[in-house]
């Protein structure tokens, strides 16, 4: 079945210091490919996404490219802030279907 | 305007009990959706209902049972709660089309079962 890897947490950062998250993914087809952002205490936001190949996402200084050939969207930010601190979710929804299927998340904290 | 609400924000109930979380969205999204999220923040779809109808149901304990009244509610009913039910339950919303896959999340429920 699909599924999404993402590198496990916590990602402990001094602020300004650059970001990635690494995400692959296995499913059949063309897959749209999201991150989503969940800050303490609220629910998932959309962060960006891209749905076909070499589609680059970006939102927020966040950016993530659609590599069909490593079948990865990694996440990367330039410099980071305290702001930023949150959990971050890899997702994926097939072109024939309904179901977001998630990654199991990132939690990252942004020192000062 | 809070476009995807559900209530109560928390939960705490004995086991045994009978409840339900409501969820309503003012965004007029066709699908709605029911996640748990549990304590390592993974999370598992459960349901999802397009204009009142059922379109996802996962391996879910039939104790669950969604109810859709009109496309703009999807509220979720646990019959029985076990202990092993506490999490953050989260319901969404999304449109089809070119924007599936983009869902609105409420602020999640947090059910603890003692």
């Amino acid at each position: 079945g699909d599924s999404v890897t993402q590198m496990e947490g916590p990602v402990t950062l001094s602020e300004e210091a650059f970001l990635t998250i690494n995400c692959t993914y296995t499913a059949t087809g063309y897959p749209s490919l999201f991150w989503y952002v969940q800050y303490p205490g609220e629910g998932l936001q959309l962060l960006l996404k891209a749905t076909k190949a070499d589609d680059k996402g970006s939102n927020k200084g966040f950016e993530a490219t659609y590599r069909k050939e490593t079948t990865s969207f990694h996440l990367e930010k330039g410099s980071v802030q305290v702001s930023d601190s949150a959990v971050y979710f890899c997702a994926l929804v097939k072109a024939a279907g309904n179901k977001l299927t998630f990654g199991g998340g990132t939690r990252v904290l942004v020192k000062p | 305007d809070t476009a995807v609400s559900q209530t109560p924000k928390y939960l705490v109930t004995q086991m045994g009990n009978d409840k339900s979380i409501k969820c309503e969205q003012n965004l007029g999204h066709d699908t709605m959706y029911w996640y748990k999220q549990d304590s390592k923040k993974f999370l598992k779809i459960m349901f999802s209902y397009n204009n009142k109808e059922l379109i996802i149901n996962e391996t879910v304990p039939n104790r669950f049972s969604p109810k859709s009244p009109d496309k703009a509610h999807l509220n979720l009913h646990i019959n029985s709660l076990e202990l092993g039910d506490s999490a953050v339950y989260f319901c969404a919303s999304s449109q089809g089309g070119n924007e599936k896959g983009t869902l609105h999340f409420g602020n999640g429920t947090r059910l603890t079962v003692t």
